[in-house]
């Protein structure tokens, strides 16, 4: 069963509009979420974690637990953002498990 | 940077071959963990180490074997190797628990 969901593989916005990446979960437990961010060959970095509830390069995330949700969003979007974001969620036993993952495309 | 080192970058290697794919982790952290990434199955977790005991397995196939040292470096080996293991290949490696994971630069493997 997909533990974490991320709908979109593709999303593309033009520079300056808002952005929002969707990524639901499904988890017994109390959930541990994270997204991680993998600019083009790079590695992946840690971008925010929830239990953190801080904004970083503008990015905010708020766990949804009602609907199970960690939608990921920017109010203005740049083009530095093109990027692959993946959701993960920390289950039993510290086994980090990813979401597909959803390319942001931020065109000029 | 960092701080968790993947040799090497690239391999390229016959079906049938074996591999090896080698990780250090960062300073401090006691967590390793072995990651497979393809363009069909995203990010498949394959394999967690502590400290040198096996914590965690996901979708890991029974020719892929890993293990951690007493230095806390990891090897993943892959054997009889197909051409549906090409992918990249990440370790990262965490202090425990529910730290967050840093990530290496990836092996990336291609079978021909």
């Amino acid at each position: 069963a997909q533990r974490v969901t991320q709908p979109e593989k593709l999303l593309s916005v033009f520079k300056g509009a808002p952005v929002e990446l969707k990524c639901n979960y499904s988890y017994s437990g109390s959930p541990e979420l994270f997204w991680y961010v993998q600019y083009s060959r790079q590695r992946l970095q840690l971008l925010l974690r929830h239990i953190s509830r801080e904004s970083i390069k503008g990015f905010t995330a708020d766990l949804n637990k009602g609907e199970t949700s960690f939608h990921l969003k920017k109010p203005f979007a740049q083009e530095e953002d093109s990027a692959m974001y993946y959701c993960a969620l920390l289950e039993y036993g510290n086994k980090l498990v990813f979401g597909a993952g959803t390319i942001l495309r931020v065109k000029s | 940077d960092s701080g968790v080192t993947q040799t090497p970058k690239h391999l390229i290697t016959a079906t049938g071959q074996r591999v090896t794919l080698r990780c250090s982790p960062r300073s401090g952290d006691l967590s390793v963990y072995w990651y497979q990434q393809s363009l069909d199955q995203g990010l498949q977790f394959l394999i967690q180490y502590y400290n040198g005991e096996e914590r965690a397995k996901g979708n890991i196939l029974e020719r892929f074997s890993a293990q951690q040292f007493p230095d806390l470096h990891s090897e993943l080996n892959l054997s009889s190797l197909e051409l549906g293991d090409s992918a990249l290949y990440f370790c990262a490696s965490s202090v425990e628990g529910n730290s967050p994971l840093h990530f290496g630069n990836g092996t990336r493997l291609t079978v021909t």
